[in-house]
């Protein structure tokens, strides 16, 4: 198994550019989610989904859109990037919820530069 | 809110140190808590993955202990070594916020030869 891939690994942006990072898995996990990591804030959730086709908003969502259509891939799109989204993006899979399936595994995560 | 914190956010030892890293947080009402180990610039890699219903996971010189009641974990890492340098990250499963990770800042280890 791959794990939990993600593309590009850095990426440098100019203010108003869109862009879509990906994210793979193949470990069939039901729940993927992405987070963005920032100096001094910690790792904060973007959006989520529980399954193909649902998705739903974290803390943190604004100018980002996802969509799930396929059980593999969770694909993030900026759709006009602003300099508050240099960060480094990770995404992460888990089988489910509840008990042993919940241990959720991360990308190696995207450097997102935008200028 | 669930809010997890991190003490200390910075420990330096000397080679050989037995020593704890703390994380704290403020709703017991958790599924899980996972440990992570992040280098410069790097990932996040799985240590230690504790059910609610466990008090501690073993894995070679690390020990994580749970105690849901006091919102409490500890990560005990025995004979430290220079190659256990890295960011360490507590994280919490609960039905807060999309029932996503919910992460301290982390705790920055230097352990010195």
């Amino acid at each position: 198994n791959a794990g939990v891939t993600q593309t590009p690994k850095f990426q440098v942006l100019k203010t108003g550019q869109s862009m879509t990072l990906q994210c793979a898995q193949d470990m069939n996990h039901e729940y993927m989610s992405w987070y963005r990591q920032d100096p001094g804030m910690g790792l904060r959730l973007i959006h989520y989904s529980v399954g193909a086709g649902i998705t739903d908003q974290g803390e943190v969502p604004n100018g980002y859109n996802v969509s799930r259509s396929t059980t593999e891939d969770f694909p993030l799109r900026l759709l006009s990037a602003a300099p508050s989204q240099t960060s480094v993006y990770f995404c992460a899979s888990s089988l489910g919820l509840a008990g042993v399936s919940n241990e959720q595994f991360f990308g190696p995560g995207t450097r997102l530069t935008v200028l | 809110k669930q809010e997890v914190t991190q003490i200390p956010a910075a420990l330096s030892v000397p080679e050989g140190e037995n020593l704890v890293l703390n994380c704290s947080f403020t709703d017991s009402a958790i599924y899980n808590l996972q440990w992570f180990r992040q280098d410069p610039g790097k990932g996040l890699t799985s240590l230690l993955l504790i059910q609610s219903s466990q008090r501690e996971q073993t894995s070679g010189r690390l020990n994580a202990s749970l105690d849901k009641s006091s919102g409490r974990s500890t990560l005990y890492i025995a004979a430290s070594q220079p190659g256990d340098s890295a960011t360490y990250l507590c994280a919490v499963l609960g039905n807060q916020a999309g029932t996503a990770l919910i992460f301290g800042k982390g705790t920055t280890l230097s352990v010195s030869s």
